[in-house]
């Protein structure tokens, strides 16, 4: 399996809105409803932001939200705010029960 | 609340190897499935793979098949998950998962396995 394909890096100024992309391809992104996103600070363990393309867990800021478009997902950060500068991985489940992260995107807020 | 606790870092040589350990607290452990992730340092995400933990049924990525074991113990509310023949490549955060539906909803803290001659 081929890791899903992101941006190295991503930037947004405080307060404005970032968007970070995710490429994978008919057998995973294109074909099921099941992408998810996560955040990771320095050091710590990931923390679920998004699952099923755009679903918010409780406590998450609704300045999160995800979407998809064919094979991409993409993930908006709205009203960028210092905390939030951090890795995020998108995942999605490949069918025949494999998962696939994507490479990480590593958001810095000017 | 839901709780996944590791064993603590460990140190091997190449060619060895280790066993990390995935104390589950707060639900009914058989309920879940327990996934394995792990991440070498400075490198992304990288799913290795999925135990039941109701009958034991596992599931590996390609990657780490054949080299790679995850077990179980119920009556511990454990899951475990072994890499053999360590190599420096192998050295990494592993992260046990607790899956709902598709998505990686609760982390374990991490265990750091360093493989050093």
């Amino acid at each position: 399996q081929s890791a899903l394909t992101q941006p190295p890096s991503a930037s947004g100024s405080l307060g404005q809105s970032v968007t970070i992309s995710c490429t994978g391809t008919s057998g995973d992104i294109g074909r099921y409803n099941y992408v998810s996103w996560y955040q990771q600070y320095p050091g710590k363990a990931p923390k679920l932001i998004i699952y099923e393309v755009n679903g918010r867990p409780s406590g998450v800021p609704d300045r999160f939200s995800g979407s998809t478009s064919g094979y991409t997902a993409s993930l908006t950060v709205s009203g960028l705010q210092a905390e939030d500068e951090a890795d995020y991985y998108c995942s999605s489940y490949a069918g025949s029960d494999l998962w696939v992260f994507g490479g990480g995107t590593k958001l810095t807020v000017l | 609340q839901v709780q996944l606790v590791q064993s603590g870092a460990e140190v091997k040589k190449p060619g060895a190897s280790v066993t990390v350990s995935c104390k589950a607290s707060g639900y009914t452990f058989i309920n879940s499935a327990i996934h394995w992730v792990r991440q070498a340092p400075g490198q992304r995400l990288e799913w290795m793979g999925w135990i039941n933990p109701a009958n034991g049924v596992t599931g590996y990525s390609q990657n780490f098949q054949g080299r790679v074991t995850m077990t179980r113990d119920t009556s511990a509310s454990t899951a475990y998950m072994e890499v053999s023949s360590l190599r420096s490549e192998d050295a990494a955060v592993y992260y046990c998962v607790r899956v709902t539906k598709y998505h990686f909803e609760y982390w374990g803290q991490g265990t750091r396995v360093t493989v050093s001659s």
